[in-house]
């Protein structure tokens, strides 16, 4: 069983420009999840997919987007980078409605 | 009526010592509690999780007690270690359609000195 594993590490990205962030989910898991870590504070809520599917979406603007491919591979596209975006990327995987979230380790996006 | 709220933010405890970490939430819908700990430069891992219709929960050397009525819980470590120096995510899940979306606490950081 292979965890959740997230491409790049580290990003170094100017104001204005776009990401794309990826992650794969866990063998068996259908259900991918995004969050954004400030520094020295608590992961929140982007959006989640579930079946190529948004499935919920928290407080972030249309600018953060994202797809999920039917082998349940994620990608999270940020569009006109602010500076506020530099931050830990998270993403999670998970089987439908069971609750328990599996943490990949993380992009590292400096926004310069 | 998303929040949840984590306390303290910082705990310095001696090896051997049951450091306490405590959360307090608003939303009675939120309907599954994990914690995770998170160590430098990782992603969080889940550490152990309980469900409202459970007072409390022992994986090993960590408990999660929970108080439904005060919409209340925490984490105790027994015997805690140095190993133990991470940060310490509560959470709370709410059903959201087909998954679920973790609103997490602020996060305490714990050292434990040998």
């Amino acid at each position: 069983e292979t965890g959740v594993t997230q491409s790049p590490t580290h990003l170094i990205k100017t104001r204005g420009q776009q990401v794309t962030l990826r992650c794969s989910s866990q063998s068996g898991h259908n259900t991918v999840s995004w969050y954004q870590q400030a520094l020295g504070q608590g992961p929140q809520f982007i959006f989640q997919y579930y079946r190529e599917e948004e499935n919920g979406r928290g407080n972030f603007p249309p600018r953060f987007s994202g797809l999920q491919f039917p082998n349940y591979s994620s990608e999270l596209n940020v569009n006109a980078l602010e500076l506020d975006d530099s931050a830990l990327y998270l993403c999670a995987s998970s089987w439908g409605t069971s609750g328990e979230q599996y943490f990949g380790p993380g992009t590292r996006l400096t926004v310069t | 009526q998303q929040q949840v709220k984590q306390s303290p933010q910082s705990l310095i405890v001696q090896k051997g010592g049951i450091p306490i970490i405590n959360c307090a939430y608003e939303n009675t819908a939120f309907d599954y509690f994990p914690w995770y700990q998170q160590f430098p430069g990782k992603g969080p891992a889940l550490l152990i999780a309980i469900r409202p219709d459970v007072s409390e929960k022992k994986e090993g050397r960590f408990t999660i007690s929970f108080n439904k009525s005060a919409k209340q819980f925490s984490l105790h470590i027994m015997d805690s270690q140095p190993g133990d120096s991470a940060t310490y995510f509560c959470a709370a899940s709410i059903k959201q359609n087909a998954g679920n979306m973790l609103t997490f606490g602020g996060g305490t950081r714990l050292m434990v000195k040998p």
